[in-house]
């Protein structure tokens, strides 16, 4: 089956630790993307991939960190410096725009729920 | 400034009415735009994707594009309980990125 897929599905964090949320993908899409959604705030770009080894911030990039080092993976890490890091954590991939498509649409794994205690 | 806007609801219909949701965008260059279903608690789901002015039918969807007045929508015809949900409004521009609305939230009574 293609698709995406991200663990854990939920996940803890202690103050000062970081944390890293996995994400794969066998959909052999180019690009990869990071959002991360609060109630009421819809979803915001944390970082994006659009080839394997570069990746770009996003709006919100501050206390997050990422690589790229394999087409299927793009892994988030939350770093201490995230003051508040609580949040639903949606990966996405698409084909970008190396297959000569413009429309980028954009398909989301099951996300990882992160809590700070 | 925000970049799309949506009308945060929440919108009651009866089941087998029409439920018409609403989007507009502030970039006059965006080029496409997509509709998204999130159930509680769930990832969002792409259920529509629309380029040109006009209509799109995909089912009992319909988007709708209006470029000269920036406005998107999202028509569920007979709709039905499972229909209920957030509905997520999105356009893009330029590289690959998405603007996301604060989405929408359907309930389809029975």
């Amino acid at each position: 089956d293609g698709g995406i897929t991200q663990s854990p599905k939920y996940l803890f964090r202690k103050e000062g630790q970081n944390v890293t949320l996995s994400c794969e993908q066998n959909l052999n899409h180019d690009a990869m993307y990071w959002y991360r959604q609060d109630p009421g705030q819809g979803l915001r770009l944390i970082y994006y991939s659009q080839i394997v080894n570069d990746f770009q911030k996003g709006d919100i990039a501050e206390g997050y960190s990422v690589s790229r080092e394999k087409k299927e993976s793009f892994p988030l890490t939350v770093t201490s410096a995230q003051k508040n890091p609580t949040a639903f954590y949606l990966c996405a991939s698409s084909t970008g725009t190396s297959g000569g498509t413009i429309y980028n649409e954009q398909f989301f794994g099951p996300g990882t729920r992160l809590t700070v205690l | 400034q925000k970049e799309v806007e949506q009308n945060s609801g929440p919108l009651s219909v009866p089941e087998g009415a029409i439920a018409s949701l609403n989007c507009t965008y502030s970039d006059r260059v965006s080029q496409s735009f997509f509709w998204y279903r999130q159930y509680s608690g769930k990832s969002p789901e792409l259920i529509m994707s629309i380029y040109s002015n006009g209509d799109k039918e995909d089912g009992r969807f319909t988007a709708q594009l209006n470029k000269a007045s920036q406005y998107v929508s999202l028509l569920i015809r007979d709709s039905q309980p499972s229909d209920s949900a957030t509905y997520l409004c999105a356009s893009k521009t330029g590289a690959n990125n998405l603007f996301f609305g604060t989405g929408t939230r359907l309930t389809v009574i029975p």
